[in-house]
């Protein structure tokens, strides 16, 4: 069966820095690979998916994520947080049809 | 092109009652999934429908039920509500059944059970 981890339920950074968000997945198939970013009171909206074409992915927003196989990883990363990036991210893998299997999330805070 | 659209938004309903939530997916798609969001639980996959077809459910009690018409608009329903069916309802859908394929989500019903 397919599961991600989110490693880290809250993370707080400084405006301008860097966010880094880590996901690890366990699947018996190569993985497809979704981050999203929910903002209060709102649904879901797709930051960028991995399917395989290429392993550094880059999403809408300034985001990208690398996959990286032999550590079973995609972490999501933004070289210079804006306060507009304080929302919950989700990491997700594709487990069966268009099932989708949620990490845990993490909610980041970003001070100014 | 419209977004998915989710009806209504909140919704306030007693103990014992049932309860009815429609999911419009984006036009020309034909796949509709719905997710539970708990804080405790995180987000849940209910059921998948495609083509008026339940494709995946979820480990849901049979409490909860759904349904997708010929137009692809979908429904769930919650019977005998509790207290813990407080959440956010999530809607997603997708184009095809692909598994490289992303799901664009609705804003979500946020359902209190009192």
């Amino acid at each position: 069966a397919q599961s991600v981890t989110q490693l880290g339920s809250h993370v707080s950074v400084s405006e301008g820095a860097l966010v880094l968000l880590r996901c690890n997945y366990s699947s018996s198939v190569p993985p497809y690979l979704f981050w999203y970013v929910q903002y209060p009171n709102q649904g879901l909206q797709l930051l960028l998916k991995y399917t395989s074409a290429a392993t550094l992915v880059k999403g809408i927003n300034g985001f990208e994520a690398e996959f990286k196989k032999s550590e079973t990883s995609f972490h999501l990363t933004k070289p210079s947080a804006h306060m507009s990036d304080a929302a919950e991210y989700f990491c997700a893998i594709k487990a069966a049809g268009n099932k989708l299997t949620f990490g845990g999330g993490t909610r980041v805070l970003v001070k100014p | 092109k419209a977004g998915v659209t989710q009806t209504p938004r909140y919704l306030i309903k007693t103990r014992g009652q049932q309860v009815t939530l429609s999911c419009s997916p984006i036009s020309g798609h034909r796949s509709v999934s719905w997710y539970q969001q708990t804080p405790g639980q995180g987000l849940q996959f209910l059921f998948e429908y495609f083509s008026e077809t339940q494709r995946n459910k979820g480990n849901f009690p049979g409490r909860f039920s759904g349904r997708q018409f010929s137009n692809s608009r979908s429904e769930m329903n919650v019977s005998t509500l509790e207290l813990g069916d407080s959440a956010l309802y999530l809607c997603a859908s997708s184009s095809k059944v692909d598994w490289g394929t992303e799901a664009f989500f609705g804003q979500g019903t946020r359902l209190t059970v009192v």
